[in-house]
């Protein structure tokens, strides 16, 4: 079993439409982030939730849209995407304390054209 | 607010030669620190981690690395190179309210 999943792997849309990618972990984490990576491969996060609530919301455009349901899913809705908006990105959970490392999944490749 | 600095875009040793990828931090309080390493299409996975103890901790696929509190690194290191270890690495600082930064990654490229 995949112990983070992200779909779809591989998104590509045209600009302005909305669009959504999914997350889920079933390693019974309370605290999941998104993060994109550019084309350059910096690595940069988004978001943060424990336990269903916000913790981080670095300074993301508010096209960008986390939800989650609950703790074992973390979903990022994106509205009115731009050339800029293509990247990979990443859903990560870990224990909520800072001593344990996070899991990634396998990223979803956007692209925007 | 913490950071990390990884000096180097791109490494290159030959196989069978030791390697070592360097990490510089800054944060808080204790450091939590972590290796991770990407492959191609993949997303990160997690190499190993300081967090108290001895300073020099191993970890995954013959990886090591060694904290430096004075010089407030986390080197990473390995004794010998194998083709299979050229990848992305990104070194990681998490403070104790489980925040992440990442530094910039450095490709390792081992030559045969």
């Amino acid at each position: 079993d995949t112990a983070v999943s992200q779909t779809p792997k591989y998104l590509v849309t045209q600009m302005g439409n909305d669009k959504s990618i999914k997350c889920e972990q079933n390693l019974g984490h309370d605290t999941m982030y998104w993060y994109k990576q550019d084309s350059k491969k910096f690595l940069k996060i988004m978001f943060s939730y424990n336990n269903k609530e916000l913790i981080i919301n670095e300074t993301v455009p508010n096209r960008f849209s986390p939800k989650s349901p609950d703790k074992a899913h973390l979903n990022l809705h994106i509205n009115s995407l731009e050339l800029g908006d293509s990247a990979v990105y990443f859903c990560a959970s870990s224990p909520a304390e800072g001593r344990t490392e996070a899991f990634f999944g396998q990223g979803t490749r956007l692209t925007v054209v | 607010a913490q950071s990390v600095a990884q000096p180097e875009d791109q490494v290159n040793v030959a196989e069978g030669n030791p390697l070592t990828v360097k990490c510089t931090y800054s944060v808080s309080g204790n450091p939590y620190l972590f290796w991770y390493v990407q492959y191609p299409n993949r997303g990160l996975q997690f190499l190993l981690k300081y967090i108290t103890g001895d300073n020099l901790v191993k970890g995954s696929y013959g990886f090591e690395a060694e904290f430096n509190k004075s010089q407030t690194s986390f080197h990473l290191k390995k004794p010998s190179a194998l083709v299979s270890d050229s990848a992305l690495y990104f070194c990681a600082v998490r403070d104790w309210k489980g925040k992440s930064t990442f530094g910039d990654g450095t490709t390792l490229t081992v030559k045969p």
